[in-house]
């Protein structure tokens, strides 16, 4: 069965990188994209960006521009997430889901892990 | 960036009714080459992921019990629970898959009355 699983919770100060992965199984890695997406405290679930596992095509959200790296390595069948200059508005459980279709274009989320919760705090 | 509108925001069904939830989108999210509508419902429980409930505005995923149905086009789009079970209490969210960034509604959570 199709399973992502996450890496475990973190806390960074105010500036600090954080770099969270996701560990694919049970399906073939390189045949589907990875998009990730975070839910701050109350807030509805925002899209940050999506990696192709098998082209290495990236798309990223404007939002996020400049700030967030997605890569993968295809030995490990694992996505990874770096945030950057991180700010306490940060704060927020960080997802991976698998794309449910198998174009080059980000569509809709199928499979998802089961959450990383960063926290920004000085 | 294609901004979605859920409403309510929250709705209270007794058990064995139906549920309506509403979502609109900014913009079509009809593309017109294919007639497809790039509109995707999932329902989310306390402390759990999202889960995917139906794509292509309509299309159940796989083991989605046949009691959500989703409807509408271009810009207005309706999930419906014909008949709420207990184990539907969760917050559900519509997301467009039109063009870049993905944007999601700002949820509806469904409780029982």
């Amino acid at each position: 069965q199709v399973q992502l699983v996450q890496s475990g919770a973190e806390v960074k100060k105010p500036g600090a990188s954080v770099k969270v992965s996701c560990k694919a199984s049970g399906y073939t890695f390189t045949s589907y994209a990875i998009h990730w997406v975070r839910q701050a405290p109350g807030q509805r679930l925002e899209w940050m960006g999506w990696i192709n596992a098998g082209t290495y095509n990236t798309k990223y959200s404007q939002k996020f521009q400049g700030r967030v790296t997605i890569t993968r390595d295809t030995s490990a069948n694992t996505a990874y997430m770096e945030l950057s200059s991180l700010r306490s508005e940060d704060t927020a459980v960080y997802y991976c889901a698998r794309d449910g279709s198998v174009t080059d274009y980000p569509r809709y989320l199928d499979y998802w892990g089961q959450g990383t919760l960063v926290t920004v705090s000085s | 960036d294609i901004v979605m509108t859920q409403s309510p925001d929250s709705l209270a069904v007794s058990l064995g009714e139906r549920a309506t939830i509403n979502c609109k989108s900014s913009q079509s999210v009809l593309y017109s080459s294919n007639n497809k509508n790039y509109l995707t419902w999932y329902q989310q429980k306390p402390g759990q992921p999202p889960k995917l409930l139906i794509y292509w505005a309509s299309t159940r995923e796989s083991g989605v019990p046949d009691r959500f149905s989703g409807s509408g086009s271009g810009t207005d789009f309706t999930l419906t629970i014909s008949s709420l079970q207990a184990e539907d209490v969760a917050v559900y969210y519509c997301q467009q898959y039109y063009t870049p960034p993905l944007t999601f509604g700002g949820g509806t959570k469904v409780e029982i009355k």
